[in-house]
């Protein structure tokens, strides 16, 4: 069964900092590891990794896979109240089905 | 350009009773998904379909029936609603050209969710 763990549940930051948040998985035929953002509503893709060792990146937001170690992480940089809101990876199989892990809740105050 | 719509977006019912949850896509997608989504569960597959006529279940199937006889439409029914199903649930859909060997990211995109309360 695939699974996939995300660290911290939640963080508390002031705006400024950077943020790491992690994903570690275990995918039966990897294929993908996905990263969302997920405010009020629904999910809204950030980033799709498929290749280890190469940064993706949008404005603040950078993520990285490491297919050796079976983890990912996304980083957010001089973080904003904007950025709060839950983050969540999910790992993708060859089936093309998505576990997801349970959510980082990221809270940046003013 | 609606996208996925999910209806309705707040439920209040009791239990026992019979609710269906509705999901329309205008994309032509042809997988589409239901997942719920539990404080400490994160997203939950209930049931996904890979085209027309064609569903199986996810990881958490028990109490819920779906049906696709149209792509664009994706409904799930609570035959009997219990309080364990008070849930956020989100209808999602794929551009996924099938299984194995299929062009694709396995990107999904979600509909706004329909925040259920049995009773």
């Amino acid at each position: 069964e695939d699974k996939v763990v995300q660290s911290p549940l939640s963080l508390v930051v002031h705006e400024g900092d950077t943020v790491t948040l992690n994903c570690s998985y275990e995918v039966t035929n990897f294929r993908s590891l996905l990263w969302y953002k997920q405010e009020k509503k629904a999910p809204t893709f950030l980033f799709m990794l498929t290749s280890s060792g190469i940064e993706k990146k949008s404005g603040r937001l950078s993520s990285i896979l490491d297919k050796k170690e079976l983890f990912s992480i996304l980083n957010i940089t001089a973080t904003q109240t904007g950025d709060s809101a839950i983050y969540l990876c999910a790992g993708v199989n060859a089936g093309n089905m998505l576990t997801f892990g349970g959510g980082t809740r990221l809270m940046v105050k003013p | 350009d609606a996208g996925i719509t999910q209806s309705p977006r707040y439920k209040i019912t009791e239990t026992g009773r019979q609710v269906t949850l509705m999901c329309h896509q205008t994309w032509s997608h042809s997988y589409m998904f239901w997942y719920r989504q539990d404080l400490g569960h994160g997203l939950r597959l209930i049931y996904y379909s890979a085209a027309a006529d064609i569903t199986d279940k996810g990881e958490v199937p028990d109490g819920y029936v779906v049906s696709r006889s149209k792509t664009e439409n994706f409904p799930l029914t609570l035959e009997s609603a219990t309080r364990s199903q008070t849930s956020v649930y989100f209808c999602a859909s794929s551009p996924l050209a099938g299984k194995t060997g299929a062009r694709g990211t396995g990107e999904l995109f979600f509909g706004e969710g329909s925040r259920l309360t049995v009773l």
